[in-house]
């Protein structure tokens, strides 16, 4: 059974729109992060938080906002859609830094599509 | 600025070769390097993981070759087989920082 369950699987959005991707895991961690994978940008650090407090961001766009509602949730807000949004939005996990290291738990990711 | 750089896009070997998979980095602050091994439609998935601190990490037919003073490792996989085809990525971090990740090696193994 996957332990990092994304939702949607695939997403298909237009220009403009809003998209929340979701994220959950069951894995005990503290830790939760958002990976953004393309064909120009394979595996680009999106966001970390630990215990449900943003401890890194490194996103330019304000048009993208984490939202950790619960401690094994990490969503993912997407305003304003554009087509070069378009990637695989991947949700990874791990224990907080300083503990057993930073072994990353991914999910299988949303593939987002924009037209 | 790309901090962790893979070599090559790409690599195929014969089953039962050794593939080498090259990677190097900029920061020097950098303590901990993963390999990390996807699949298509999967999520990357740890391999196995090196720490500045050593210069060889060997885990069955994986092993992660580190030079600290030229900044650059590499990964060794032994008796190739067709299921190690996959897209390999380096990822390095900073005191259990964020990881940075490579572009990734796109292994072929063909039978």
């Amino acid at each position: 059974d996957p332990k990092i369950i994304q939702k949607p699987k695939y997403l298909v959005a237009v220009t403009g729109s809003e998209k929340i991707l979701i994220c959950e895991q069951y894995l005990g961690h503290n830790a939760m992060y958002w990976y953004r994978q393309s064909a120009k940008k394979p595996l680009e650090f999106m966001f970390s938080y630990s215990y449900q407090k943003l401890m890194d961001n490194q996103t330019a766009s304000s048009r993208f906002q984490p939202q950790s509602s619960k401690k094994n949730h990490l969503d993912l807000q997407i305003t304003a859609l554009k087509p070069d949004d378009s990637a695989t939005y991947f949700c990874a996990s791990s224990q907080p830094s300083g503990t057993t290291g930073n072994t990353l738990y991914f999910g299988e990711g949303s593939r987002l599509i924009v037209v | 600025q790309q901090q962790v750089r893979q070599s090559s896009q790409s690599l195929t070997v014969w089953e039962g070769e050794t593939a080498i998979l090259n990677c190097s980095y900029e920061n020097s602050a950098f303590d901990y390097f993963p390999w990390y091994q996807q699949f298509p439609g999967e999520g990357p998935a740890l391999l196995i993981a090196i720490r500045s601190v050593s210069d060889k990490k060997e885990d069955g037919r994986f092993t992660i070759f580190f030079n600290k003073r030229e900044k650059n490792l590499s990964l060794h996989i032994k008796d190739s087989q067709p299921g190690d085809s996959a897209t390999y990525f380096c990822a390095a971090s900073a005191n259990y920082n964020v990881l940075y990740f490579g572009s990734g090696t796109k292994l072929t193994v063909e039978p």
